[in-house]
């Protein structure tokens, strides 16, 4: 886990708010992701950046953007959450061919 | 979709026996990697394997790579109850700007009794 940090760690919402989780990685890695994990479907990808202000959608993208301002920061947005968003989301940086993950964010959205 | 499917889904040994999981893809890749992760935490990068080898070794780990099957193992050998943990195969796409992602199995739960 070094290197990359989530916040919050844990996270408990209504359905309808906003949410916006936060990822910062300290390795000045370029690329940079976010997976959910959910019992019985592993990780999936939920959006992925390959530069400052250059993202794209991943494998489960509706309901959630993504923005990065700076190569250190990814930002993960709930536009208005819905109990399917319940899940764990990780956030990863590339270095060399290889993912770094961060301890992961539990989100719970009643 | 997911690209990785692995079994077993759960495999449960005593120390010092051998753990194998399997790994199925369906894809052609670059490169497949196993990752662990230990309850609440995130996932550690293990050992990566690519296209054109067949097999790799680090400390207790091998992992074969057979791509006309599509196919990967993960041995860890004399097991330890520190490696109870999950361990996820992930598979990288070939051709292609793939921007480095990586699609990810469902994992095999490893639990290893003392």
């Amino acid at each position: 886990d070094a290197g990359i940090t989530q916040s919050p760690r844990h996270k408990v919402t209504e359905t309808g708010t906003p949410v916006t989780l936060r990822c910062h990685q300290t390795e000045n890695h370029r690329y940079m992701y976010w997976y959910r994990q959910d019992p019985g479907h592993g990780l999936r990808l939920i959006h992925y950046s390959y530069g400052v202000k250059d993202t794209d959608k991943g494998e489960v993208s509706d309901g959630y953007s993504v923005s990065r301002s700076k190569t250190e920061d990814f930002l993960l947005t709930l536009e208005s959450a819905t109990s399917s968003q319940t899940s764990v989301y990780f956030c990863a940086s590339r270095g060399g061919e290889k993912l770094f993950f961060g301890s992961g964010t539990q989100l719970s959205v009643l | 979709s997911q690209q990785g499917e692995e079994d077993p889904q759960a495999l449960s040994i005593q120390e010092g026996e051998n753990a194998t999981m399997n790994c199925s893809y369906k894809t052609s890749i670059n490169n497949l990697q196993w990752y662990r992760q230990n309850s609440g935490r995130g996932l550690v990068h293990l050992i990566l394997i690519r296209s054109n080898e067949r097999e790799k070794h680090s400390g207790r780990l091998r992992v074969t790579l057979d791509t006309s099957k599509k196919s990967s193992s993960l041995l860890i050998t004399a097991s330890r109850a520190a490696d109870t943990a999950s361990y996820f195969c992930a598979t990288g796409d070939a051709g292609g700007t793939s921007y480095g992602k990586l699609t990810f199995g469902q994992g095999t739960i490893l639990t290893v009794h003392p």
